[in-house]
């Protein structure tokens, strides 16, 4: 079992639409959960960060955690076209040399 | 945060060939990282470089394989030696930017790997 699993897509949905990625993991010592937003052909870049349980929004994005489950989900309401990208969960049981486990990502499409 | 620039964006590389890629960074950090993206897999760690001392390497890869040079720190380099098309994928160095609530990974843009 990977520690982290991340449904690969693609998902494709409506502009406007509510999205919703979510990633499951197996290690109950992450406290730190990151989602990374890819556009094709450039790095991946940090979209959201979140310690330990909750909930943290940033404009259209809503980042939870639920680690009795070890579920974390991204939302992102109003989807937009250039919302279209890989979008990849990560996680690391402390910063300062843990080590980052990152899901495979997952392929969104907004259509206009 | 800090600002990575990576080159070559993109190669096309015979086997048994070795390749260099260099990653900058605007400013001075002292651990760096250099990951492998397969298509549909997760990012993968394949080591960490110390300014002033060997770069650390993950499980499943070598220091023969994949020699890593950290002059500065602002600057690394990761070569992928004696290749062959399983070598075929994206390279990208990153570093930890942030503090506390803003924790996380700056990344360069990739180096997208062709072996023939």
């Amino acid at each position: 079992q990977k520690e982290v699993e991340q449904d690969p897509g693609p998902l494709s949905v409506p502009e406007g639409a509510i999205v919703s990625l979510n990633c499951t993991y197996s290690n109950s010592a992450f406290q730190y959960f990151m989602w990374y937003r890819q556009y094709s052909r450039k790095g991946p870049e940090l979209l959201m960060y979140t310690y330990s349980s909750g909930n943290k929004e940033d404009g259209r994005f809503t980042a939870q955690v639920d680690k009795s489950s070890k579920y974390i989900s991204l939302f992102i309401r109003d989807s937009q076209p250039s919302d279209s990208a890989t979008y990849l969960c990560a996680m690391s049981a402390g910063t300062g040399g843990f080590k980052t486990i990152f899901g495979a990502g997952t392929r969104l499409f907004v259509k206009a | 945060s800090a600002v990575i620039s990576q080159k070559p964006s993109r190669d096309i590389c015979q086997r048994g060939t070795s390749l260099t890629i260099q990653c900058q960074v605007d400013s001075q950090v002292t651990m760096m990282f250099w990951y492998r993206q397969q298509p549909g897999q997760s990012l993968t760690l394949i080591a960490t470089a110390n300014q002033g001392s060997e770069a650390t390497y993950e499980s499943g890869f070598v220091i023969d394989k994949f020699p890593i040079s950290r002059p500065n720190l602002t600057f690394s380099t990761l070569t992928v030696s004696n290749m062959s098309p399983e070598d075929s994928s994206i390279y990208l160095c990153s570093v930890v930017s942030g503090q506390g609530r803003d924790y996380g990974y700056t990344f360069g843009s990739g180096t997208r790997l062709t072996v023939v």
